[in-house]
This record gives structure tokens, C-alpha cells and sequence, in this order.
């Protein structure tokens, strides 16, 4: 069965310093990858996406995240926050089984960041 | 283009009590998704649906119902309300499953309270 784990439920971070949000997943095909950011009282949007391609995908606000295939693995990276970074930040995959897309969310990482 | 909307943004009720809760689209997708999300639990899908007429049971579909008589609409009913459902509803819709066309786009969402 697919998964999707998100180990870190809170990231504290000062500002301008960098951060990684850690996600892996749990798949025996092949998969899709999505991080989705939802800011406070509000809905979720999607950031970055990995469907093919260059491993390493980019938001238009400097984060970016690297697939990587052998450490199942998905992170999210940016080296300098801002304060309007702070948001939950969930992680998702899309894989097909039993003949269709399943797409899961982590339990999501609570980044706040510090003046 | 307003998106994905719902109605109400805030919602008490009392324990037996029913309500529906509203979800439109302008984006003319034909999935749709109802997720409640709770602290520490992430996105827990409830029902979707794959096109008008349709519907399909998610992850907790347990004291829900839908349907979907119109494309542009989505709706989920409580019909006796319980505590255990005091929750953060969320809307969802996308183009398709395929991950070229999965990108799911959130609703502001509903707050319930179920005293």
C-alpha cells in the first residue's frame, strides 16, 4: 500500500535561515509527487510538483524540492524564509493501483518562522 | 473565476442535529473531493466524486452523504451530527487523476463545531 510520511509536525526556523521539510513515501510503482502549502484559515495550493523529468522542481517563491528515487524521499527545501513563509506545508502522492490514481497527503509540517 | 467556494465558513450544531454543507466550482472539473482535516491528522478523504451523478466512498466516509446532481456542485450532508465530527471541512476539485491533471484546488473551508 502507498504512504506518505511526513516525520516533522512542527519546524521552528529564524528568519533568512534555511529549512528542509523532510517527506518519504511508500510505493511499489511509480509515483507522482506534490507539496501543497495552505496558510493560516485558508485552503490548501500547490507549490511544486514532480511528474518527470529533472529531478529537482522550483516554486516561483524559492523553495524546491529533489526526487529522489532510491531514498524515497521528497524534501523540500529553501535557504532563506521569510516570515510570510509561515504556513503548514503538506506533502502528497499520486500512484495508480487497481486501475486508478490514488493521491494521499501527508500529515503535514507546521513551519513557523522567527523574527 | 471565484474557483472553489463553500458555504457556510462557520457552523455550530448541536449533537443530532443535520446540516449540508455546499461546495461549488467554476472551473468546470470533473473531480471532486470532500477531506476533513483534524490537528495531527492531515487531509482525511471523505467522498468523491468522479463526474455529475457520481459518488464514491474516501478513507472515512462513516456519518456522511453526498451527491452531485449538478457538475459545478458538491454537496456533503451530516444528517445527525456528532462531536466526533467537529472538524475543518475542505472542498477540493481537479481537472482529472492522471498526475498531468491531478492538481487539486481547495476551497477556503468550513469550520464545524458539533456541541
Amino acid at each position: 500500500a502507498q504512504s506518505v510520511t511526513q516525520l516533522d509536525s512542527q519546524v521552528p526556523v529564524f528568519e533568512e535561515a534555511p529549512v528542509e521539510l523532510r517527506c518519504n513515501y511508500s510505493s511499489s510503482v511509480s509515483v507522482y509527487l506534490f507539496w501543497y502549502v495552505q496558510y493560516p484559515n485558508q485552503g490548501l495550493q500547490l507549490l511544486l510538483k514532480y511528474l518527470s523529468g529533472s529531478t529537482l522542481v522550483e516554486s516561483i517563491n524559492g523553495f524546491e524540492a529533489e526526487f529522489n528515487k532510491s531514498q524515497t524521499s521528497f524534501h523540500l527545501r529553501k535557504p532563506s524564509v521569510h516570515i510570510s513563509d509561515t504556513a503548514e506545508y503538506f506533502c502528497a502522492v499520486s500512484t495508480k493501483g487497481s486501475g486508478t490514481y490514488k493521491y494521499i497527503f501527508g500529515t503535514g509540517t507546521r513551519l513557523k518562522v522567527l523574527a | 473565476n471565484a474557483g472553489v467556494t463553500q458555504t457556510p465558513k462557520f457552523r455550530v450544531l448541536k449533537t443530532g442535529q443535520s446540516m449540508t454543507l455546499l461546495c461549488a466550482q467554476d472551473m468546470n472539473h470533473e473531480y471532486m473531493y470532500w477531506y476533513r482535516q483534524d490537528p495531527g491528522m492531515g487531509l482525511r478523504l471523505i467522498h468523491y466524486s468522479v463526474g455529475e451523478g457520481t459518488t464514491a466512498k474516501g478513507e472515512v466516509p462513516d456519518g456522511y452523504n453526498v451527491s452531485r446532481l449538478k457538475k459545478q456542485n458538491f454537496l456533503l450532508g451530516l444528517e445527525s451530527a456528532a462531536p466526533s465530527q467537529t472538524s475543518v471541512y475542505f472542498c477540493a476539485s481537479s481537472l482529472g487523476l492522471a498526475p498531468a491533471y491531478n492538481e487539486q484546488f481547495f476551497g477556503p473551508g468550513t469550520r464545524l463545531t458539533v456541541l
